[in-house]
C-alpha cells in the first residue's frame, strides 16, 4: 500500500500570507495526486486533481505541483475562509485510494 | 444542481447491521463510478468501497471486506452500502462520493454510524 505523509501537521499563518503544504508518497504515484479541503462539520471539497489541475470553481490562488513522490499545494495569499484541514490522496491503483493524514492550516 | 444525499446511519450494537443509502441528482448517475469514504471521530479520511457505473465491478478496503457490500440501483439513482458484523472501529461519518476516476468531485453531507 502506498503511504502518503503530509507535512507539517499544523501550519500557523496569517491572512494574506503564502501557504505551502507538502505531501510525500512512499513510492511513485506519477501525477495521480489530488488535494482536498475540509472545514469543521463539512464534507471534503476537491481542490486539485492530477497534481496540478484545479477542480471546477476553485480559486486561482490554489495551485498544485509535483510528480513522482513529492507534491506541494500552494495557497498564494490566504483568505479567512482558507483555514481548514487539507488532505492529499493518490489513485495509482484505482479505486484503492489512500489519503494522507492531513495538515491543519490555522490562523496565527 | 449536482447533489448527493446520504441516509440510514444510526446507533447499532457490535455485530449488528445497517444499510446506508445515497440518493443522487443533477447528473447521469449510471455514467459514473461511486464510492463510500468514512471518517472516524477526529481522524482522517479512509476509502471504504467503490462500484463502477454499471455496477458490474465492486471493490472494498481490506478493513471491511467480507462484511460490507456496495451496490447501486441506476433506475433509482441510488447507491447503497450494506454493513454487516459491525465493529466499534466502524464508528464514523460515512460519505458517498461521485468518482470520475481522478478523485471525488462531489460529496454528500455524510451520515453518522455509531457502533456501541
Amino acid at each position: 500500500e502506498i503511504v502518503l505523509t503530509q507535512s507539517p501537521a499544523t501550519l500557523s499563518l496569517s491572512p494574506g500570507e503564502r501557504a505551502t503544504l507538502s505531501c510525500r508518497a512512499s513510492q511513485s504515484v506519477s501525477s495521480y495526486l489530488a488535494w482536498y479541503q475540509q472545514k469543521p462539520g463539512q464534507a471534503p471539497r476537491l481542490l486539485i486533481y492530477d497534481a496540478s489541475n484545479r477542480a471546477t470553481g476553485i480559486p486561482a490562488r490554489f495551485s498544485g505541483s509535483g510528480s513522482g513522490t513529492d507534491f506541494t499545494l500552494t495557497i498564494s495569499s490566504l483568505e479567512p475562509e482558507d483555514f481548514a484541514v487539507y488532505y492529499c490522496q493518490q489513485r495509482t491503483n484505482w479505486p484503492r485510494y489512500t489519503f494522507g493524514q492531513g495538515t491543519k492550516l490555522e490562523i496565527k | 444542481e449536482v447533489q448527493l444525499l446520504e441516509s440510514g446511519g444510526g446507533l447499532v450494537q457490535p455485530g449488528g447491521s445497517l444499510r446506508l443509502s445515497c440518493a443522487a441528482s443533477g447528473f447521469t448517475f449510471s455514467s459514473y463510478a461511486m464510492s463510500w469514504v468514512r471518517q472516524a471521530p477526529g481522524k482522517g479520511l479512509e476509502w471504504v468501497s467503490s462500484i463502477t457505473g454499471s455496477g458490474g465491478s465492486t471493490y472494498h478496503a481490506d478493513s471491511v471486506k467480507g462484511r460490507f457490500t456496495i451496490s447501486r440501483d441506476n433506475s433509482k439513482n441510488t447507491l447503497y452500502l450494506q454493513m454487516n458484523s459491525l465493529r466499534v472501529e466502524d464508528t464514523a461519518v460515512y460519505y458517498c462520493a461521485k468518482d470520475p476516476f481522478y478523485g471525488f468531485d462531489v460529496w454528500g453531507q455524510g451520515t453518522t454510524v455509531t457502533v456501541s
